[in-house]
């Protein structure tokens, strides 16, 4: 079975630019969690979708959207990127419990200059 | 507030020594998992263990063993006779079984694990 996959592994954006990270989770599974891990902060939650649902959400700024299709697959978008955007931002996928395992994809990273 | 601890920020070890990650947790719930997972330097998060807080059994799955202790609230990790492989980060993370915390893990800070031949 596939794991996770995520698009593009790499990017790199100017200051005031907008990003959009793509997520395919694992197949059957219909969770999908984005994560945001910096140096100093370490790995923070940034939403979870289920069945295109937005279930629960950190606490970051309105910038960071995001959303499911039908098929799962999720994106996440962050508007008028700010130097400290840049990051490793992973996704998880998971079945359908809360506190279901969740297995990660790659990452992308996302440099902003 | 930090829900999960993880004191130790790097740990050098030799081959074949045994090395073992602390994690502290905080919650007020009774029914919460907890997970390690590894992250080596390609950066993709490996999950490795995964307990439920009404199991604590200790248990080994080959190299790997742990430690989880209600009283303490803590859930530690150990990797026997280790490899070059096993370095990596190690991260502890909670999830808690409330309806507000859907997909949402609880992270510690990460412990590096370097071992050398």
């Amino acid at each position: 079975k596939a794991g996770v996959t995520q698009t593009p592994r790499y990017l790199i954006k100017t200051r005031g630019q907008q990003v959009t990270l793509s997520c395919s989770p694992i197949s059957g599974h219909r969770s999908v969690s984005w994560y945001q891990q910096t140096p100093g902060q370490g790995l923070q939650f940034l939403f979870e979708y289920f069945s295109e649902t937005q279930r629960n959400k950190g606490n970051f700024p309105g910038r960071f959207s995001g959303r499911q299709f039908s098929n799962s697959r999720s994106e996440m978008n962050v508007s008028t990127l700010e130097l400290g955007d840049s990051a490793l931002y992973l996704c998880a996928s998971g079945t359908e419990s809360s506190t279901d395992t969740q297995y990660f994809g790659p990452g992308t990273r996302l440099t902003v200059l | 507030a930090q829900k999960v601890t993880q004191a130790q920020t790097e740990i050098s070890v030799v081959e074949k020594e045994d090395v073992t990650l602390d994690c502290v947790y905080e919650t007020r719930d009774t029914t919460y998992y907890l997970f390690w997972y590894k992250q080596p330097p390609s950066g993709e998060l490996v999950f490795l263990i995964r307990r439920n807080s009404f199991d604590e059994q200790n248990e080994i799955s080959g190299r790997y063993s742990w430690n989880f202790q209600k009283s303490t609230s803590s859930f530690n990790f150990t990797i026997t006779a280790s490899q070059v492989v096993d370095s990596a980060v190690y991260f502890c993370a909670l999830s808690e079984a409330e309806t507000d915390s859907w997909g949402k893990l609880q992270f510690g800070a990460g412990t590096q694990v370097v071992v050398t031949p």
